[in-house]
This record gives C-alpha cells, structure tokens and sequence, in this order.
C-alpha cells in the first residue's frame, strides 16, 4: 500500500519559494509506473495539477503551462522522497497543496494536503 | 486543453435515495474518466477508473458508465457517508484535467 506524508512550511512570504516535500512508502520514486505529482485546490481554480516528476530509463518532468517558469519538482532517491518549489509567490498561490502518485493517467494515491497561504 | 464541465453543481438528495451526476468533456476522452470523491478536510479519494472500474473497497450501490463526451456517476441509494463532492477527470488527452466538481447535500 503506498502512502504519501508531506511535509513543509504552511505559510510563505509574498516573493518567496513555496518548498514542500512528499515522502513515499510502499514503493519507490524511481518506479517505472507510477509518476509523482504536486496538484493544489483553492476555492477560485479548483483542482489544478502543477506537475510531475518521473523515471523512464531516464529521469523526466511536465508541467503546467500556467506555472512553468516558476516551479521545480525534483526527486530525492536518497530519502525515496519528491519535492515542490514554487518561486516567486503571490496571494493567488494560496492552496491546499498535494502529492500524488498517478498510474496511467489515473491519481491513485494522494498525500494528506498541506494548506499554504502566502502572507507577510 | 480537455474542459471537463459537471452538473449539477449542487445536488440536494434525501438518504436512501438514488443520485446521478453528470461529466461532460469538450472533446472524446474515450473511457479515460475517473470519478473521485472529497470529503471535508481530506484529500480526494479515487473511486472510478476507465469510467466504470470501481476501485479497490468502493461499494457496489456506486456505477459509473459512459465514453466519448458523455459520463454519469450513479449512487443507487445514498448512504449518509456519501454526501461529498464528487469530481470527474480525464486522462485520454494530455494535459489531465478535472471538472470543477458537484456537491451532493442533504435535502
């Protein structure tokens, strides 16, 4: 059974980097089926998918459009972990923020959401 | 980008009785859909794959059926601990999306 357990700062300054990490247990971030994704959910965007990070034979990333010259997601085979940095944020980057592990396309297993609100 | 549009938005239902809601997307994702479900304070929780596979420990009075544009969620008889919102997503065309979501309340 996979089970993801973020962990990371729940408020950020206007202009900061948002940085959350999501350990895995019960398989591994270097899986060859699974990919690891940040998505957040506010009340104004709904459930919104930042992006992803992934191992193929080769180590990958996509992410959204709307987010793409602002955000990092790396992973951490040491620890079996990944990990989200969003630079630069805004008021609007308030969220609840997730991890969660997708199976071809389908968002099977998710963290427990890490509510950030951007705030001096 | 995929627009994946449900209704209704708010779905007032009395326990015991029967729920349909509704995912329509703006191009065919085939039987690409997955249906999850929110509870206050919790992540979503995956209930359908591949629009009518029903994940691991999902109770039989839930059915989802469609393809192309056109899905429905189905609750036979609603139980108190399925008043929830309840989410569409496809996967058939990159990149996923979800619909904006449609709560099933109380009547």
């Amino acid at each position: 059974q996979v089970q993801l357990q973020q962990s990371g700062p729940r408020l950020v300054k206007p202009t900061q980097t948002l940085s959350l990490t999501c350990a895995i247990s019960g398989d591994s971030v270097s899986s060859n089926t699974l990919t690891w994704n940040w998505i957040r959910q506010s009340p104004s965007r709904g459930l919104e998918w930042l992006g992803r990070t992934y191992y193929r034979s080769k180590w990958d990333n996509d992410y959204a459009v709307s987010v793409k010259s602002r955000i990092t997601i790396n992973p951490d085979t040491s620890e079996n972990q990944f990990s989200l940095q969003l630079n630069s944020v805004t008021p609007e980057d308030t969220a609840v923020y997730y991890c969660v592990g997708v199976r071809g396309g389908v968002f099977e297993y998710w963290g427990q959401g890490t509510l950030v609100t951007v705030s001096s | 980008e995929t627009r994946m549009t449900q209704s209704p938005a708010t779905l007032s239902v009395s326990p015991g009785e029967r729920a349909t809601l509704s995912c329509r997307a703006s191009q065919s994702v085939s039987t690409n859909l997955a249906w999850y479900q929110q509870k206050p304070g919790q992540a979503p929780r995956l209930l359908f794959y591949g629009a009518s596979t029903r994940a691991t420990g999902v109770p039989a009075r839930f059915s989802g059926s469609g393809s192309g544009t056109e899905f429905t969620l189905t609750i036979s008889s609603l139980q108190s601990e399925d008043f929830a919102i309840y989410y569409c997503q496809q996967y058939n065309n990159w990149p996923w999306t979800f619909g904006q979501g449609t709560k099933v309340e109380v009547k």
